[in-house]
């Protein structure tokens, strides 16, 4: 009965490089969402997949930020040319569709 | 989607009941009020959710009047486990996107 997990937990990065953060969902859930979290805050949406279409990306903050579920499963949040100002917790959910979000443990990412 | 407005804090003690009220005066006829729970260093985790009157589950009840403008968390018999913050979402029912405010951080004290 394994949950979503992320990797990696914990990721320092120095202003201007590129990171990737990988959600894994629950088996079998066709919906996977990516959310921000900054410290003291609630989550903030930033996109949704339906299986490996995504289909709201309305809540990326800019052009630097991409998400990717080629097939269906695995995702990949990529950050390019970080800025100090994405500094926060990442929180990856997935969920059957149009049902309760079940969310991973959130990938600390800490902009140098 | 409706804002929510709820305490920013609360403290108890334990096996005391904890109530929890969440203000949502633009709330819409399709919408339902949700309930999540975080602990540090984890995802939300969902509790309990409702449209009307009352509901029950074995962890919280959540009630409901009838303006709907308003709804309440109720913890039976906290323990210091239940130490986290809960956030109060409205929206349609198993919408695609949620939405959180800031919640409330509840601290349970022994």
């Amino acid at each position: 009965g394994a949950g979503v997990s992320q990797s990696p937990r914990y990721k320092v990065a120095k202003r201007g490089q590129d990171v990737a953060l990988r959600c894994d969902p629950i088996s079998g859930h066709v919906s996977l969402f990516w959310y921000q979290q900054a410290l003291g805050q609630g989550p903030e949406f930033l996109t949704y997949f339906q299986n490996e279409a995504q289909l709201d990306k309305s809540g990326l903050p800019s052009d630097r930020f991409f998400a990717e579920r080629p097939e269906g499963s695995v995702s990949t949040l990529k950050i390019q040319r970080t800025q100090q100002e994405d500094s926060a917790v990442y929180l990856c959910a997935s969920s059957l569709a149009r049902s309760e979000q079940y969310f991973g443990p959130g990938t600390r990412l800490t902009v140098t | 989607l409706a804002k929510t407005t709820q305490p920013i804090s609360m403290d108890s003690y334990e096996g005391q009941e904890v109530n929890i009220t969440c203000s949502h005066n633009n709330i819409a006829t399709n919408d339902y009020i949700t309930w999540y729970q975080q602990f540090p260093s984890q995802g939300p985790r969902f509790i309990i959710q409702g449209y009307k009157t009352k509901v029950t589950n074995e962890v919280a009840s959540l009630f409901i009047p009838a303006d709907r403008k308003s709804s309440t968390l109720s913890l039976p018999r906290v323990s210091l486990s239940d130490t986290a913050v809960y956030y109060c979402l409205v929206g349609a029912v198993n919408t695609d996107k949620l939405i959180f405010g800031t919640g409330t951080r509840l601290q349970v004290f022994p």
